[in-house]
């Protein structure tokens, strides 16, 4: 079973405005992390934000928040004010348990910011 | 602040051969693992490490080998190239395992098996 959903392959937005790029995941264990990665045409993989299934509050990291849902398994990335440099490949990722081995991936969404 | 350094950037191999790529990581990290990309597949694991001496499996062991004898250094084996091990590879570390720690990655080795 799929653990990490990305549902959209590819997005187009205009620059400044706000886009959100879903994300849903599945898991029994009440322990667990939720990651989002951008990887530019570089290659690299830059971590964005992180939401714990405990925490009470919605993480933000500058223009980078996480819509979390928890009863619908949801963890939305929102970016605010989009930039040019924005437009790259978008990863939703989980890590469960107090033992986790892996950090599961999404397949990803391509953003593309038009000037 | 190196952070998580693969070497080589690029490699191209021919079907049979064998070859190493290396990672290394100066964060004093104790797990350390090897991911693949494949287009539209997102990252799989192949292999993890918790610590010096130990490894495991992961998603895509296969066609893999792995050993862990320093904290800083995870070596991957390719022991006979195929052609469907053409692909991305990262490898990635954080200091401990708990789902809260986040993963430091590498910048890549691109591999192509002809």
């Amino acid at each position: 079973a799929q653990k990490i959903t990305q549902t959209q392959p590819g997005m187009f937005v205009q620059e400044k405005e706000a886009v959100t790029l879903d994300c849903t995941y599945d898991t029994s264990d009440p322990s667990y992390g939720l990651f989002w990665y951008k990887q530019p045409s570089s290659g690299e993989m830059i971590f964005l934000i992180y939401q714990g299934s405990y925490d009470q509050q919605n993480a933000t990291e500058g223009r980078y928040s996480l819509n979390f849902q928890k009863a619908r398994k949801s963890a939305n990335l929102v970016i605010s004010a989009s930039q040019l440099g924005d437009s790259a490949m978008y990863f939703c990722a989980m890590r469960e348990g107090q033992g986790a081995q892996k950090l599961v991936f999404g397949q990803g969404t391509r953003l593309t910011i038009n000037p | 602040n190196a952070g998580v350094t693969q070497t080589p950037k690029f490699q191209v191999l021919k079907t049979g051969q064998s070859m190493t790529l290396q990672c290394a990581q100066d964060m004093n990290h104790e797990y350390m693992s090897w991911y693949r990309q494949d287009p539209g597949m997102g990252l799989r694991l192949i292999h993890y490490s918790v610590g010096a001496g130990i490894t495991d499996q992961g998603e895509v062991p296969n066609g893999y080998n792995v050993s862990r004898s320093t904290t800083e250094d995870f070596p991957l084996r390719l022991l006979s190239a195929a052609p469907s091990q053409t692909s991305v590879y990262f490898c990635a570390s954080s200091y401990g395992q708990v789902s809260s720690e986040k993963l430091f990655f590498g910048s890549g080795t691109q591999l192509s098996v002809l």
